[in-house]
């Protein structure tokens, strides 16, 4: 079975300042993660994965996450959030490389505001 | 390509009423499911597909029930509406998990349904 903890239902910063946003999953194989990011009113739409390979993993709008494996992380960050950053943040694991579950699993969301 | 779509977009229903929402997809994904996303709780399974004739229970499967005759559409079945099924319903298409390839899903932009 797999599972994700998001740390913090809301963060807020300010603009410039260090985006953090924290996420800790379980999984018995090897896990495929991902981050996801939803504007008000819209759907998900894929910020970055990590599958297998490098840990520390880039994605759109300046985002990267390091993948973790002794701290079962995978904490999203950005050096200096805009406000168009403002956005809630799923972080997800899914079956792997070595399969498992079918289901990709989704933590309860971050809202992150950020202020001018 | 459109990508995942849905409809309708908003919809109102009396308790009792039955609708289908619909979700279509033209990338050719083997892997379709259902989510709704309610204030707090983060994106919850309700049904999935891995396949044109094969569905399963997600985590709140209750009140709800599709079907998966092609490819391409996955619609959701609301058999008799409650208020507790107000809520937002994305639908999500991937290639396949758990088979060694990268199963990040694709949404599409959501349905809103109220309940009365």
């Amino acid at each position: 079975a797999q599972s994700v903890t998001q740390l913090g239902s809301h963060v807020s910063v300010s603009e410039g300042a260090l985006v953090l946003l924290r996420c800790n999953y379980s999984s018995s194989v090897p896990p495929y993660l991902f981050w996801y990011v939803q504007y008000p009113n819209q759907g998900l739409q894929l910020l970055l994965k990590y599958t297998t390979g490098a840990t520390l993993v880039k994605g759109i709008n300046g985002f990267e996450a390091e993948f973790k494996k002794s701290e079962t992380s995978f904490h999203l960050t950005k050096p200096s959030a805009h406000m168009s950053d403002a956005a809630e943040y799923f972080c997800a694991v899914g079956g792997g490389f070595q399969g498992g579950s079918e289901k990709l699993v989704f933590g309860k969301g971050t809202k992150l505001t950020v202020n001018p | 390509n459109a990508g995942v779509t849905q409809t309708p977009k908003f919809q109102v229903l009396k308790t009792g009423q039955s609708m289908t929402l619909q979700c279509a997809q033209d990338m050719n994904h083997e892997y379709m499911s259902w989510y709704r996303q309610d204030p707090g709780m983060g994106l919850r399974l309700i049904h999935y597909s891995v396949g044109a004739g094969i569905t399963d229970q997600g985590e709140v499967p209750n009140g709800y029930n599709v079907s998966r005759s092609t490819t391409e559409d996955f619609p959701l079945r609301l058999l008799s509406a409650a208020p507790s099924q107000t809520s937002v319903y994305f639908c999500a298409s991937s290639l396949m998990p758990g088979t060694g390839l990268s199963n990040e899903q694709f949404f599409g932009p959501g349905t809103r349904l109220t309940v009365l």
